[in-house]
């Protein structure tokens, strides 16, 4: 059961462009969304996250934007850079539950 | 203050045969999750300790079992190993259960043959 979706296994960007990587979810309980960053051979790291009381949450070039009528949260990174090259996961959580994570997103930024 | 230490890093088994892997969170830390990671499928959860109980526990099979000591440590056990179970198992601590964000070990690369 794949409450947490991520459909796109992959995306490249240009260097100083905007990437978006996409997320969408079905449990509709859930109300804390996160974005991890992965590197090979390492764990994820935490990025960011954002509470269902707020539709934006920015963290420098890293911004989050959750939809929740459409069940949606995306991340923006701008400008893109070369070291932002690694698998991008979304999670959600319901108060005082588990995780749940998406398959992840492939970024690739160009030079 | 240290992260999220696993262990073994790397593991290599014959099917059929079983497997404990250790997590040991960060200080202070009470929860415990632990995914498994395959190409395609992204982290799926396996199961979350909280306060040395089972507080979830994932779709998978009654193989995969798990237990958290009073140290907050955490082993995962496996049973009768399938070539299938061949992934990046991560352990992730966090203070408390789902409201804060977790903090990833390495993983153990388990390979079965």
């Amino acid at each position: 059961d794949q409450q947490v979706k991520q459909n796109s296994p992959s995306l490249s960007v240009q260097e100083g462009r905007i990437s978006i990587l996409n997320c969408d979810y079905t449990n509709s309980m859930f109300d804390y969304f996160l974005w991890y960053k992965k590197y090979p051979a390492e764990g994820p790291t935490f990025l960011i996250s954002i509470s269902s009381i707020k539709d934006k949450n920015e963290d420098g070039r890293f911004t989050v934007f959750l939809n929740k009528s459409a069940k949606h949260l995306s991340l923006h990174i701008v400008p893109s850079q070369p070291g932002d090259s690694a698998v991008y996961f979304c999670a959600a959580s319901a108060l005082n539950n588990d995780m749940r994570f998406g398959a992840g997103t492939r970024l690739t930024v160009k030079p | 203050k240290a992260g999220v230490t696993q262990t073994p890093r790397y593991l290599i088994k014959t099917r059929g045969q079983q497997v404990t892997l250790s997590c040991s969170p960060i200080s202070g830390h009470r929860s415990v999750s632990w995914y498994q990671q395959t190409p395609g499928q992204g982290l799926q959860f396996l199961f979350e300790y909280f306060s040395e109980t089972q507080r979830n526990k994932g779709n998978f099979p009654g193989r995969f079992s798990g237990r958290q000591f009073s140290n907050s440590r955490s082993e995962m056990n496996v049973s009768t190993l399938e070539l299938g179970d061949s992934a990046l198992y991560l352990c992730a601590s966090s203070l408390y259960p789902g409201v804060t964000e977790a903090f990833f070990g390495q993983g153990t690369r388990l390979t079965v043959v």
